[in-house]
């Protein structure tokens, strides 16, 4: 059964940074391009960033770009992203998923990432 | 940067009834490769999202036959036959053809 299961979230200030991690499990990890998806409150889908299956490839949208850097570490079996120059705007459920043929099979339950002072 | 939109915003449905909703892109969702990456998600109450539909047409694993998407270039459909009240949910298109990739605002199934 695949499982992915996200920690690191909490309150933040803006401007300071904060470390998400997936743990991932039920499937061959290092096979997979992996993504990040956040979800403001009481909004929708917004897809944060991607990860090749080496880690040699990422991919982010400008709102976060220079900010976020997505990483892996296939011996782990575990997905980061490090969130830098948090804004109020970053508040979010942020959702680590399997990122399979364009589009996202597998989610986790994800973890709640609040940055207010 | 690829605009998903949804309509309608919201739907009410009696229980075994059909509905569909319709995903447009600001443009053709088609690859280079040939192929059309536009999925459809469901996000029940409280629940992460869950893959339904892939590549337009294609049910993930585990999803009913109730559940087809069908469309082409910029325009899409999904379609959902003899609603159950485990369909309750808000549902999502995405597009992965290029990135960003991108979601519609949604569309919130709920019952008559």
């Amino acid at each position: 059964e695949v499982q992915l299961v996200e920690s690191g979230g909490g309150l933040v200030q803006p401007g300071r940074s904060l470390k998400l991690s997936c743990a991932a499990s039920g499937f061959t990890f290092s096979n997979y391009y992996m993504a990040w998806v956040r979800q403001a409150p009481k909004k929708g889908l917004e897809w944060v960033a991607t990860i090749s299956t080496s880690g040699s490839r990422t991919y982010y949208p400008d709102s976060v770009k220079g900010r976020f850097t997505i990483s892996r570490d296939n011996a782990k079996s575990s997905l980061y992203l490090q969130m830098n120059s948090l804004k109020s705007e970053d508040t979010a459920t942020y959702y680590c998923a399997r990122h399979w043929i364009g589009g996202f099979d597998y989610w986790g339950q994800g973890v709640m990432v609040t940055v207010s002072s | 940067d690829v605009v998903m939109t949804q309509t309608p915003v919201s739907l009410s449905v009696s229980l075994g009834g059909q509905v569909s909703i319709s995903c447009r892109s600001s443009q053709s969702l088609v690859h280079n490769n040939g192929n059309t990456y536009l999925s459809w998600y469901l996000q029940k109450p409280g629940q992460s999202p869950q893959l339904l539909i892939y590549k337009v047409s294609n049910r993930f694993s585990g999803i009913s036959d109730r559940f087809s998407g069908s469309g082409s270039g910029t325009d899409f459909t999904l379609k959902i036959s003899r609603v159950e009240p485990d369909d309750l949910g808000v549902y999502y298109c995405g597009q992965g053809t290029q990135y960003p990739n991108t979601f519609g605002a949604g569309t919130k199934l709920e019952l008559k």
